[in-house]
């Protein structure tokens, strides 16, 4: 079975500090990771994910997520936060089966304040 | 570039009535799933659909809630007798392949509320 832990359900920095959400997942099979973005008012997107290649991926808006296995965790960095990374962000597990049936974190509401 | 839509936006119904959501898929996408989130809680996967059939569902898809692609780009989350708990964002989602490393991608939702 899959479960996803995201500590801390609203998280605020200012502009232009570093952005870090926590993400920590259990899988009974070797995890694929992923982030999701949802802006206001829109759908969620993908911003990036782990499949077993590099444990530190790159994705867009200048996100970076690195996998720690040891450490179950999959935390998001950002290195210099903008007003408009203000959104809610949600960290997946795939399944363990061939499906994409995704298990979501609760979301992690990312506030920047100017 | 190429995105999921849903319709209604948002829908406002009375308990025990029927809904109906619908969704377009990415046009050349073949696997298509529904989530939801009830206000607060997580995202919950519902149902995937794949060459006609339910490939997967969780415990939350119960006889009350039917899937349907009924034409070629529509795929539609229908709920038989709406109850209270019902009440949650419905996101569709459409990937081109299986496998558990694809990307999901997913529409902007439709919000039930049930009265």
């Amino acid at each position: 079975a899959q479960s996803v832990t995201q500590l801390g359900s609203h998280v605020s920095v200012s502009e232009g500090a570093l952005v870090l959400l926590r993400c920590n997942y259990s899988s009974s099979v070797p995890p694929y990771l992923f982030w999701y973005v949802q802006y206001p008012n829109q759908g969620l997107q993908l911003l990036l994910k782990y499949t077993s290649a590099a444990t530190l991926v790159k994705g867009i808006n200048g996100f970076e997520a690195e996998f720690k296995k040891s450490e179950t965790s999959f935390h998001l960095t950002k290195p210099s936060a903008h007003m408009s990374d203000a959104a809610e962000y949600f960290c997946a597990v795939s399944g363990d089966n061939a499906g994409n049936m995704l298990t979501f974190g609760g979301g992690t509401r990312l506030m920047v304040k100017p | 570039e190429p995105e999921v839509t849903q319709t209604p936006s948002h829908q406002v119904t009375q308990m025990g009535q029927e809904v109906i959501l619908r969704c377009v898929p990415i046009s050349n996408h073949l696997y298509f799933y529904w989530y939801r989130q009830i206000l607060g809680q997580k995202v919950e996967f519902l149902v995937s659909f794949y060459n006609n059939e339910i490939s997967e569902k969780s415990e939350i898809f119960d006889d009350q809630f039917s899937v349907e692609r009924p034409d070629g780009s529509n795929f539609t989350l229908k709920i038989r007798s709406t109850k209270l708990e019902d009440s949650a964002m419905y996101f569709c989602a459409s990937t081109l392949g299986q496998g558990r490393t694809g990307e999901l991608f997913f529409g902007e939702g439709s919000r039930l509320t049930v009265l």
